[in-house]
């Protein structure tokens, strides 16, 4: 059974460019949530995609923006890169229908910008 | 607003020592908590998780307890091996598979 993937493993964009992030969850879920870590912080929740809508979003301006697939499959878009955008972009995945606290973490797209 | 304060690492121990990385959180209400741990060039696990006051999470022989009353889930474990070396994050939500507010993490170096 194959866990959450992410693509690409690793990233690097120069400023003000656009970068595309993948994100297949684990296999019966249907939920998937984006998060931020900088370097030697902890996550930070973009936000999350459920039944291929925005169902939660955190504190982040609108250049982060996500898309959710039929196939539960979800990217994550992030325009005009700041170097502050620079950090470990990690996806999650939850079986929305039931009540579980558990979220399976993929093990990251890490992104530079210069 | 809601948030997590873990103590500052690097925890540094040695094989078999007693382990405790302090957790203490604020938020309205009566969030679940959970710990998660990220291995070096992994994603996050979760380790253990409480869902209501007085609940003890274990799991690998760490364990946490909810605290209502000092907001705090301290994680701990009786004698630390090499491969529990990682970071430790402690973490809280209000609803199940919603978004999870995390704490800065802490580093564990256990040595031989």
């Amino acid at each position: 059974d194959a866990g959450v993937t992410q693509s690409p493993t690793h990233l690097i964009k120069t400023r003000g460019q656009q970068v595309t992030l993948r994100c297949s969850p684990k296999s019966g879920h249907d939920t998937v949530s984006w998060y931020q870590q900088a370097l030697g912080q902890g996550p930070q929740f973009i936000f999350q995609y459920y039944e291929e809508e925005e169902r939660q979003r955190g504190n982040f301006p609108d250049r982060f923006s996500g898309h959710q697939f039929p196939n539960y499959s979800s990217e994550l878009n992030v325009n005009a890169l700041l170097l502050g955008d620079s950090a470990l972009y990690l996806c999650a995945s939850s079986p929305g229908q039931t009540v579980s606290y558990e979220q399976y973490f993929g093990p990251g797209t890490r992104l530079t910008v210069t | 607003g809601n948030s997590v304060t873990q103590m500052e690492g690097p925890v540094t121990l040695s094989e078999e020592a007693f382990l405790t990385i302090n957790c203490t959180y604020t938020a309205t209400g009566y969030p679940s908590l959970f710990w998660y741990v990220q291995y070096p060039g992994e994603g996050l696990q979760l380790l253990l998780k409480a869902t209501k006051a007085d609940d003890k999470g274990s799991n690998k022989g760490f364990e946490a307890t909810y605290r209502k009353e000092t907001t705090s889930f301290h994680l701990e474990k009786g004698s630390v091996q090499v491969s529990d070396s990682a970071v430790y994050f402690c973490a809280l939500t209000y609803q199940a598979g919603t978004a999870l507010i995390f704490g800065k993490g802490t580093t564990l170096s256990v040595s031989s």
